[in-house]
């Protein structure tokens, strides 16, 4: 369980505050996703990278701005947040887009 | 559009026993991959097994087995010889052929009685 790792685990912060959430993959895979997990709701799919170059952005507000500066490490800065973005947010990383993907363990964050 | 819907929110089981969890997939497409994921209380999602449509037989990771109806358009997952250790969250996933993108259903919780 330790090929894809994410810090913090838990992050608290106020609507002013200004964050990154860290994703690093051990596997050597080429792709990256971000995801949002809430409460009763399916998994929503909010960034992609692959190959470093961003392929997807699911409508996702400007207060969310993800970096991936190479094909190991992928950020989620984080700014201006509302109560309702508290959920936990998971990495995963895939070998090529469209095969298996694995997850980290996620950052559960609360937006006070 | 896709959907994925599991119709358990959630499912109990006895410590040892064999339980079922259900999904069903709506698409047109004839090239996908269906997915369970189980997630335990310490978040970490993991892949549990993974169908691809075009395969007849049904996917089979030791005592995790799926029982995949093409024409129904349904892929459950048993778990044969239930353990403690199986208590967790399992998502059921749909990934058209050729895309990243997949669907996920909103979730069984499965609860393991010793």
């Amino acid at each position: 369980e330790t090929g894809v790792t994410q810090t913090p685990r838990h992050l608290v912060m106020g609507m002013t505050n200004k964050k990154s959430l860290k994703c690093e993959q051990h596997l050597g895979h080429n792709a990256m996703y971000w995801y949002k997990q809430s409460a009763k709701k399916p998994l929503e799919l909010m960034f992609v990278y692959n190959f470093k170059e961003q392929t997807e952005n699911n409508s996702v507000p400007s207060r969310f701005s993800p970096e991936c500066p190479n094909s190991s490490h992928l950020f989620l800065h984080l700014h201006t947040l509302q109560p309702e973005d508290s959920a936990l947010y998971l990495c995963a990383s895939s070998q090529e887009l469209a095969e298996t993907q694995y997850f980290g363990p996620g950052t559960r964050l609360l937006v006070l | 559009a896709q959907t994925v819907t599991q119709s358990q929110p959630e499912m109990s089981v006895q410590e040892a026993e064999t339980v079922t969890l259900s999904c069903t997939y709506d698409t047109s497409e004839s090239d996908y991959y269906l997915f369970w994921y189980k997630q335990p209380p310490s978040r970490q999602m993991i892949l549990v097994i993974r169908q691809e449509a075009y395969k007849q037989q049904n996917a089979t990771e030791n005592r995790f087995s799926v029982n995949f109806q093409k024409a129904a358009k349904s892929f459950s997952l048993k778990i044969s010889d239930s353990q403690l250790g199986d208590a967790a969250m399992y998502f059921c996933a749909y990934r058209r052929g050729g895309s990243y993108i997949p669907t996920f259903g909103r979730g069984t919780s499965l609860i393991v009685h010793p």
